[in-house]
């Protein structure tokens, strides 16, 4: 079956603009996760939703990040007033129920460019 | 939080060689997860295990709960092995998600 999708798989945006990437779990998939990975670095967690519900936002990095998932199935994960600083691959993953000890299936990736 | 380290960070090897990557955690975990990501950023999940051994063709990983360490080793390496290896694990504290290491970069040379 599909696997986790991603899109856009490149985006690039001046500093200041509106992004807004999305992630299509496996079907059926409750848990849906995703992550930053900046350049060199390993994934750090973003935020984690159980279906509809957004359980976990620890990791946003400011109020400027701002994910959502309102039907328990694709979830898009929205960056206002980009900054330099948010330039990363962004990941989604998901997994049939919670990650600790699930498999996580990842997508491909957005790889956001701020200029 | 779970501190999630790795070593090597960078491995160069030639064909053919045995090569083991090691990981060690903070917090105990219920499973532990070794990922392989090449360059263009897919992630493919590889092994999550809990205990003992586990083997996936020429792939073997080994954790050790009482140490919180696990070991990834790769038989007969070949160029295709050439990827970045990350291990990850609960962050612990019933909070979400995975926490990870910073990955090996690996490359074998033919």
């Amino acid at each position: 079956g599909a696997g986790v999708s991603q899109s856009p798989r490149y985006k690039v945006a001046k500093r200041g603009q509106d992004v807004a990437l999305r992630c299509d779990p496996i079907s059926g998939h409750v848990s849906l996760f995703w992550y930053q990975q900046a350049l060199g670095q390993g994934p750090e967690f973003l935020t984690y939703f159980q279906n509809e519900a957004q359980l976990d936002k620890s990791g946003l990095p400011s109020d400027r990040f701002f994910a959502e998932r309102p039907e328990g199935s694709v979830s898009t994960l929205k960056i206002q007033r980009t900054q330099q600083e948010d330039s990363a691959v962004y990941l989604c993953a998901s997994s049939r129920r919670r990650a600790g000890d699930n498999e996580q299936f990842f997508g491909p990736g957005t790889r956001l460019t701020v200029l | 939080k779970n501190e999630v380290e790795q070593s090597p960070q960078n491995l160069t090897a030639q064909e053919g060689e045995f090569i083991t990557i090691n990981c060690s955690y903070s917090v105990g975990i219920s499973a532990l997860h070794w990922l392989q990501q090449h360059p263009g950023g897919g992630i493919v999940s590889l092994f999550m295990l809990s205990s003992g051994k586990k083997k996936h063709g020429r792939l073997i990983a080994t954790i050790n709960i009482q140490e919180k360490h696990s070991s990834l080793h790769i038989t007969a390496s070949h160029p295709r092995d050439s990827a970045v290896y990350i291990c990850a694990a609960p962050p612990g504290g019933g909070a979400d998600g995975l926490t990870f290491g910073k990955g090996t970069h690996l490359i074998i040379q033919p």
